[in-house]
């Protein structure tokens, strides 16, 4: 049971390109999660798509777009990547009903 | 400012000592959950908490949340190395999203 999955683990972008992250949840969770995490900041919500066919702005939305493919997938897009989105980006699922949420391991993200 | 403060912002101790790590905010959680974090990896679920005054143990953790509903507590005892990693209070107000302290660092010494 693989759990949530996020492509790709590492990648280096320079200032302007764009690129799409990746994530697939295979425990049939109705929500899904994408925070970044920045040192001595803990985990601060971009978007999260509450179920499927639905999703709002969490509370660093600048920048960022997302797509709920289908209920497993959730994908989040930087049109024009900057220094300041150099981060460590996780996404993470849910049954809901404060249960806890499981998480990727993670893309380390350079922007230079 | 977040809305969860931990502290801690970083503890050591040596193998066999007890800590605590708090969790405290003004606003009022349904739930409250805390989390261990280590290197490299996402953050891995403790527990859940969501009756004021809960105290949950899970053999040498013990967590407690505030009768309030605002704040929360860990308790570990007879710390072992392999405690040492990255500890996150992350407080849920019913509205579907999670709001996470800045985390605590905690080193145990052999």
């Amino acid at each position: 049971n693989a759990g949530v999955t996020q492509t790709p683990k590492f990648q280096v972008l320079k200032t302007g390109q764009s690129m799409t992250l990746q994530c697939a949840q295979d425990m049939n969770h109705n929500s899904m999660y994408w925070y970044r995490q920045d040192p001595g900041m803990g985990l601060r919500l971009i978007y999260y798509s509450a179920s499927e066919g639905t999703t709002d702005k969490g509370e660093v939305p600048n920048g960022y777009n997302v797509s709920r493919l289908n209920k497993r997938e959730f994908s989040l897009r930087l049109e024009s990547a900057a220094p300041s989105q150099t981060s460590v980006y996780f996404c993470a699922s849910t049954v809901g009903g404060g249960q806890g949420e499981y998480f990727g391991a993670g893309t380390r993200l350079s922007v230079l | 400012t977040q809305l969860l403060e931990q502290s801690p912002q970083f503890l050591s101790i040596q193998e066999g000592e007890n800590l605590t790590v708090y969790c405290n905010s003004s606003s009022v959680f349904s739930s409250l959950q805390w989390y261990r974090q280590e290197p490299g990896e996402g953050p891995v679920l403790l527990v859940t908490v969501v009756t004021g005054g809960e105290v949950k143990k899970l053999k040498r953790l013990t967590f407690q949340f505030g009768d309030a509903r605002k704040d929360s507590s860990l308790h570990i005892t007879a710390a072992q190395t392999g405690d040492t990693g990255l500890y996150l209070c992350a407080g849920e107000r019913g509205d579907y999203k999670l709001s996470f302290g800045a985390g605590t660092t905690v080193t145990v010494r052999a």
